[in-house]
């Protein structure tokens, strides 16, 4: 079982839609997490932080079941320019200063 | 405030010769990463310096791979006697982690090289 798995897609939505990605983990000992987006042919770039209690940013929601080792991320009223790959990390089980990466879920938002 | 650096932004070289792949992590923070990534791959861990401690090497591919990080700055990653299989970019990444307990990563946009 990969340590961060997550569906590659592609999501293709129209502008306006809402959009839910999903990623569960491997190791329940993982301690921080996140979303980054990668544009194409770009570095990865943070897109928040993800924390127990749930946390937004504008348009985006991000939610962590510890329980579930399950993270989230909701993309409300999507945008052109939220066209991206979304990659899902996690600390490493008992090394916060290690990423584990997700492979990325592939998103198009079309006109 | 300044960015993670990288140079040179394209790099093509020829089977069998060595590069040398730099990066100039953001101000003050302690800790830096080397990925790579290939076309269409996820990203792959290769190394991680942590303030004065010893790096973390446990991604190197070979040991044609060597990194270094001198004065706990600026960082250098070499490859020896290329093979076509490490065309990738090569991706470095900053983070405050020791000081501020957030491990959040700061990429550079990363070296893409070419082996012919």
């Amino acid at each position: 079982r990969k340590e961060v798995e997550q569906d590659p897609g592609p999501f293709n939505v129209p502008e306006g839609a809402t959009v839910a990605f999903n990623c569960t983990y491997s190791n329940s000992a993982s301690q921080s997490f996140f979303w980054y987006r990668q544009d194409c042919r770009k570095e990865p770039k943070l897109l928040m932080s993800v924390y127990s209690s749930g946390n937004e940013d504008g348009r985006f929601t991000a939610q962590l079941n510890r329980a579930s080792q399950y993270i989230s991320l909701l993309i409300r009223d999507s945008k052109l320019s939220d066209s991206a790959t979304y990659l899902c990390v996690v600390t490493e089980a008992g090394n916060n200063r290690k990423l584990i990466w997700g492979l990325g879920t592939s998103l198009a938002v079309n006109p | 405030g300044a960015g993670v650096s990288q140079s040179p932004s394209n790099k093509v070289t020829e089977k069998g010769k060595d590069v040398e792949l730099r990066c100039d992590p953001i101000s003050g923070h302690t800790a830096l990463y080397w990925y790579r990534q290939s076309l269409g791959q996820g990203l792959e861990f290769l190394i991680y310096f942590q303030g004065n401690s010893a790096p973390d090497k446990s991604g190197l591919p070979s040991d044609r791979f060597s990194a270094e990080r001198t004065g706990g700055s600026v960082s250098t990653l070499t490859i020896q006697r290329t093979q076509q299989e490490d065309s990738a970019v090569y991706l470095c990444a900053s983070s405050l982690a020791w000081t501020s307990g957030s491990y959040e990563q700061y990429f550079g946009p990363g070296t893409r090289l070419t082996v012919t």
